[in-house]
């Protein structure tokens, strides 16, 4: 079955950075995007963007643009997120979701989280 | 960027009432529209997809239809395990813009 099992909780100082992986199982790791997503507490779903593992192709929400880097290590079958320049406003749990195939972006599997907290 | 909307922002409706959500599009997205549910604490769940295809294991109550830039999903018979914030999301062209959600609790 797909699972995508995402690290552990971070605790960051403003101006650092954090890298969130997110590890796949139960398919064909590159023949499907990835897209990452947050929610702050309290909030609703942001779209940060979405890497394609077999190209590495990737495609940033403006908003995160220069900030946020999307990678991925086929060998691993595992994705990676990296935010720098941490503030506040970041403090969120970050998911990766898996699309239902290249033609089908909407998203039927997630990681399980990873709480992201920012503070000085 | 095309903007989603979402009404009402927050309901509170009878067990077995019928419950419908909409979602708008600022431009037309043709049917490349999700709608996702999340209870407290937990990671969204695919509801719909395609505008009204119904994810396999999501029971028959929920559908959704709709194209261009209006949308609905809809509770035939609320239950209380339905009690969550549901999303659409579009993803016609990137950004894959969510709604603000709706959240839907029990009267």
């Amino acid at each position: 079955q797909v699972q995508l099992v995402q690290s552990g909780v971070e605790v960051k100082k403003p101006g650092a950075s954090v890298k969130v992986s997110c590890k796949a199982s139960g398919y064909s790791f590159s023949n499907y995007a990835l897209s990452w997503v947050r929610q702050a507490p309290g909030q609703g779903l942001e779209w940060m963007g979405w890497i394609s593992p077999y190209n590495g192709n990737t495609n940033y929400a403006q908003k995160f643009q220069g900030r946020v880097t999307m990678t991925t290590e086929t060998s691993t079958s595992t994705a990676y997120m990296e935010v720098r320049s941490l503030t506040s406003d970041d403090t969120a749990v970050y998911y990766c979701a898996r699309w239902r195939h290249m033609g089908e972006i909407s998203l039927p599997y997630w990681g399980q989280g990873t709480l992201v907290i920012v503070s000085s | 960027d095309i903007q989603m909307t979402q009404s009402p922002s927050s309901l509170s409706a009878s067990v077995g009432d019928r419950v419908t959500i909409t979602c708008r599009a600022s431009q037309g997205i043709f049917s490349s529209l999700a709608w996702y549910q999340q209870k407290p604490g937990q990671v969204p769940k695919l509801l719909i997809y395609a505008a009204s295809t119904l994810q396999a294991g999501v029971p028959s109550r929920f559908s959704g239809a709709g194209s261009g830039t209006d949308f609905t999903l809809t509770i035939s018979s609320l239950q209380p395990e339905d009690v969550a914030t549901y999303y659409c999301q579009r993803y016609n062209i990137a950004p894959f813009t969510f709604g603000p959600g709706t959240t839907v609790d029990i009267k």
